[in-house]
């Protein structure tokens, strides 16, 4: 079975440095991987994806994120955080079987210091 | 907003009753997905439908119950309701036809049981 884990509850970073969200898999086939942003009182909204081929993949909102099957990590980055990506981040991974569940992480909240 | 339609958005109900909730995925959809995101066990699958039929189950419990009707539609019935059950309730949906392919997330709706 996948599971995923995100080692990090809370991280706070002032605005304008950068970031870096871990994320280790564990998963027996090539996986699919997915960060999720959740703002306060919102729902999911897709940040990226890694499917396959490069393994630097570029999402929305200026974040990228790197597949490192070598260590089982898919962490998300950004060069310079606003004070608009304060939320809670979730890594997660995609089951290629009869079902395409995902499993979620338990989440990174993010903080952002003016 | 990502196309996947919830009711209602929030819902206060009391112990033992039984409520319904309401998913529209988006157009052209086959796959719902339904998730429950609670504070001890975070982001948790519970059940998937592909085109009116159930396609995998995860912890989802006994007195919980869903359907995909032939619009596409689902519903999600939660009964003899506890305490434990109040969370945020996801529906998601996809496309599902060949490989992977991304789930897009509903605004969930809001349990509260009392």
């Amino acid at each position: 079975a996948q599971s995923v884990t995100q080692p990090d509850i809370h991280i706070t970073v002032s605005e304008g440095a950068s970031l870096e969200l871990r994320c280790n898999y564990s998963y027996g086939a090539t996986p699919y991987l997915f960060w999720y942003v959740q703002s306060p009182g919102q729902g999911l909204q897709l940040l990226l994806k890694y499917f396959s081929g490069d393994t630097l993949v570029q999402g929305i909102k200026g974040f990228e994120a790197e597949f490192k099957r070598s260590q089982s990590s898919f962490n998300l980055r950004k060069p310079s955080v606003h004070w608009s990506d304060a939320a809670e981040y979730f890594c997660a991974v995609g089951a290629n079987n009869a079902g395409n569940m995902l499993t979620f992480g338990g989440g990174t909240r993010l903080m952002v210091k003016p | 907003d990502s196309g996947v339609t919830q009711t209602p958005k929030h819902l206060i109900t009391a112990t033992g009753q039984r409520v319904t909730l309401r998913c529209s995925p988006r157009s052209g959809d086959l796959s719902v997905y339904w998730y429950q995101q609670s504070l001890d066990q975070g982001l948790q699958f519970l059940i998937q439908y592909y085109n009116g039929e159930e396609r995998a189950k995860g912890n989802i419990l006994e007195r919980f119950s869903a359907q995909q009707f032939p619009d596409l539609h689902s519903e999600l019935n939660l009964s003899s309701l506890e305490l434990g059950d109040s969370a945020l309730y996801f529906c998601a949906s996809s496309v599902d036809r060949g490989t992977y392919n991304e789930q897009f997330f509903g605004p969930g709706t809001r349990l509260t049981v009392l």
